[in-house]
């Protein structure tokens, strides 16, 4: 998975819990990305980070942060978990070579009860 | 914006070839990828092709772009069971800042022994 480290990999959570997705990269590329993926919804992107600081919302970015401090990482932060937020979460990196790749992490099962 | 549009079930036959279809609406140069998800794992990419070429072969792979018709295709050959997955494809159009994947919501090839 080219460098992508996603953690935890599986998490339960009760509604209104908050918590952290974690997602390092270690080849020093700047853009990063946080995508939900849904049966029959395919992949759909929460946030993106073009460089170390910055961030942007992306198609569904509502009960989500994110933060940047660094180029290594990129985390995502869910205050007041939702049922609806139940999904599989790919962390994924924009190589800007390889013909402009870009590259998922194993991805993390969520699951709001 | 952008959309990725995909047949949901593909099944063929062990030593048979697979074509998996996809259109596109991006009508700017565009990156065009394929990806594929096996139950549980991450998206691992396997090819991608950019909107001024017409085919790209890579092993078992093949795949074809229509730009007239915007239709990509994804040829696998001497389908194995191993090849049994989700197939995703992918857009990412060109230039400074365009650095989002827009996904199809998947076909599921099954490969029958």
């Amino acid at each position: 998975n080219a460098g992508v480290t996603q953690t935890p990999k599986f998490q339960v959570l009760k509604t209104g819990q908050s918590m952290t997705l974690q997602c390092a990269q270690d080849m020093n590329h700047n853009s990063m990305y946080w995508y939900r993926q849904d049966p029959g919804m395919g992949l759909r992107l929460i946030y993106y980070s073009a460089s170390e600081g910055t961030t942007d919302k992306g198609e569904v970015p509502n009960g989500y942060n994110v933060s940047r401090l660094n180029k290594r990482e990129f985390s995502l932060r869910l205050e007041s978990a939702a049922p609806s937020q139940t999904s599989v979460y790919f962390c994924a990196i924009y190589t800007g070579s390889d013909g402009n790749t870009i590259y998922f992490g194993e991805g993390s099962w969520l699951t709001v009860v | 914006g952008e959309d990725v549009e995909q047949s949901l079930f593909l099944s063929v036959r062990e030593g048979d070839s697979s074509v998996i279809n996809c259109t596109y609406t991006d009508s700017s140069s565009t990156y065009l990828y394929w990806y594929k998800q096996e139950p549980g794992a991450g998206l691992q990419l396997l090819t991608y092709i950019f909107s001024n070429m017409d085919m790209k072969q890579d092993q078992r792979l093949t795949v074809l772009l229509n730009k007239k018709d915007k239709h990509l295709s994804l040829r696998i050959a001497d389908t194995q069971t191993g090849d049994s997955a989700i197939y995703f494809c992918a857009e990412r159009p060109s230039g400074a800042g365009s650095y989002q994947l827009t996904f199809g919501k998947g076909t599921k090839l099954s490969v029958i022994p």
